[in-house]
């Protein structure tokens, strides 16, 4: 079974703050990365993709990924109370086969 | 921009009944998916969608679901009989060439009563 794990949370932080979001896969073959940006009873909205290892910046989104620990993870700088969401990790595999298994998803708060 | 596009937005329906919801993709990709969510739980893998085939289906993709394509814009997901189990949000999504961005269309909230 393949699974990708994230902290349900909620994570708090205060507006300003850097929002550290984690995600683990099981899948060592895991080839693409994206994180998705989900407010309630919306539909997920792409925030970033990544597919080496290393850091990718994007505005005030940062995401990292490390093949070798199975671990990507988000960060986002100046957090804004407009960024409190849940944020959803997605991962696709190695196969031919496309689809993307999605985190439970971290619920982020940004107090004013 | 370009979005996918998915009618309705919300679908009450009697258990037994049958149910279509629609979805729009984006002009040129060529993957489609459905997924669905459960309130309150994760986003779930249906069914994918490539070539004018099913390239891979989950296990909650039973007999009483299917898909198709039927004209070069529409792909919609067809529930036989429907359970109050299957209430959930439905979300159809697209990409372009193998391994881009997959986006999501708005979500159809199914509430089978």
């Amino acid at each position: 079974q393949k699974e990708v794990e994230q902290n349900s949370g909620p994570l708090s932080v205060p507006e300003g703050a850097i929002a550290s979001l984690n995600c683990t896969y099981s899948d060592r073959g895991s080839q693409s990365f994206f994180w998705y940006r989900q407010y309630s009873g919306k539909s997920p909205e792409l925030i970033m993709s990544i597919y080496s290892n290393g850091d990718k910046e994007d505005g005030r989104f940062t995401a990292q990924l490390n093949k070798a620990s199975q671990y990507v993870s988000l960060l986002i700088r100046d957090s804004q109370p407009s960024d409190s969401a849940t944020y959803l990790c997605a991962v696709r595999g190695n196969t031919g086969f496309q689809k993307l298994v999605f985190g439970t998803g971290t619920r982020l708060l940004v107090s004013p | 921009e370009p979005e996918v596009t998915q009618t309705p937005s919300h679908q009450v329906t009697q258990m037994g009944q049958e149910v279509i919801l629609r979805c729009v993709p984006i002009s040129n990709h060529l993957y489609f998916y459905w997924y669905r969510q459960i309130l309150g739980q994760k986003v779930e893998f249906l069914v994918s969608f490539y070539n004018n085939e099913i390239s891979e289906k989950s296990e909650i993709f039973d007999d009483q679901f299917s898909v198709e394509r039927p004209d070069g814009s529409n792909f919609t997901l067809k529930i036989r009989s429907t359970k109050l189990e299957d209430s959930a949000m439905y979300f159809c999504a697209s990409h372009g060439t193998a391994n881009t961005e997959a986006f999501f269309g708005q979500g159809t909230r199914l509430t089978v009563v």
